[in-house]
C-alpha cells in the first residue's frame, strides 16, 4: 500500500516564525488532505490539495504529484497553531480510504 | 450542519465487555470510515464502506466488526474488549474528495 512520511517529526518554533512541514508519499494518488490536530484532538481540515497550490490566510500548501511530496507552509505562527499536522492521502480510484503519515507535532511558544 | 457525528464521547469497558460506538453522517456521502489513533502511529484503518451494503477490512480489523446500517450510519462493535483496544476511535464520511472526522470517542479498556 501507500507509504506516507511526514518530516520534521516535531518542531519547536517562536511565535511569529515561518515553518514548512513536508509529505512524502510512496504513489500516485488522487486525493492528498492536510489536517490540524488540536490540543482537544479534534482533527480540522486544512487543505484538500491532490495538486496544485491553495493558499488560507497565514497557512498555504503546494502538491507536486509527478514528485511525490507536498509541503504546508505556515507563516506568522501563533501560539494557537500548535498542534500535531497530518498529511493523508488516497489512492487512484475515488473513495480509496485516506492512509495517514505520523504526524509533525508543532509547538509555538510565545 | 452536524457533519460527521460519533457516539459516546468517553467511554471506559472492563476487558471482555462488548459495545458498539455509533456514526452517523448528514452529508449524503457514499464512503465511511473507521479509523483509530495510539501515541505516535497517526490514524489506522479499521473498517471502510465505500457504499450502502459493502463493508472492506482495513489495517487493523481485528477484534471489531462493522454494520453499514443504511446511507447516514456505519458502527464499529467491539465483542470482547480487550487493553490493546484502548485507543481513540474517529469516524469519517467522504464523497469521491475530501473526507470528514468525526469529534473522536475515548475508549479506555482496563
Amino acid at each position: 500500500g501507500i507509504q506516507v512520511e511526514q518530516s520534521p517529526p516535531d518542531l519547536i518554533l517562536q511565535e511569529g516564525a515561518n515553518s514548512t512541514l513536508r509529505c512524502n508519499f510512496s504513489d500516485s494518488v488522487n486525493n492528498l488532505q492536510w489536517f490540524h490536530q488540536n490540543p482537544w484532538g479534534q482533527l480540522i481540515n486544512l487543505f484538500y490539495i491532490p495538486s496544485g497550490t491553495k493558499q488560507n490566510g497565514r497557512l498555504s500548501a503546494t502538491t507536486v504529484a509527478t514528485e511525490r511530496y507536498s509541503l504546508l507552509y505556515i507563516s506568522s505562527s501563533q501560539t494557537t497553531d500548535s498542534g500535531v499536522y497530518f498529511c493523508a492521502v488516497g489512492g487512484y480510484s475515488g473513495n480509496t480510504p485516506l492512509v495517514f503519515g505520523k504526524g509533525t507535532r508543532l509547538s509555538v511558544i510565545a | 450542519n452536524a457533519g460527521v457525528t460519533q457516539t459516546p464521547k468517553f467511554q471506559v469497558l472492563k476487558t471482555g465487555q462488548s459495545m458498539t460506538l455509533q456514526c452517523a453522517q448528514d452529508m449524503n456521502h457514499n464512503s465511511m470510515y473507521w479509523y483509530r489513533q495510539d501515541p505516535g502511529m497517526g490514524l489506522r484503518l479499521i473498517y471502510y464502506s465505500a457504499s450502502e451494503g459493502t463493508t472492506d477490512k482495513g489495517e487493523v480489523p481485528n477484534g471489531y466488526n462493522v454494520s453499514r446500517l443504511n446511507k447516514r450510519e456505519f458502527s464499529l462493535r467491539l465483542e470482547s474488549a480487550a487493553p490493546s483496544q484502548t485507543s481513540v476511535y474517529f469516524c469519517a464520511s467522504s464523497e469521491m474528495a475530501e473526507a470528514f472526522f468525526g469529534q473522536g470517542t475515548r475508549l479506555t479498556v482496563v
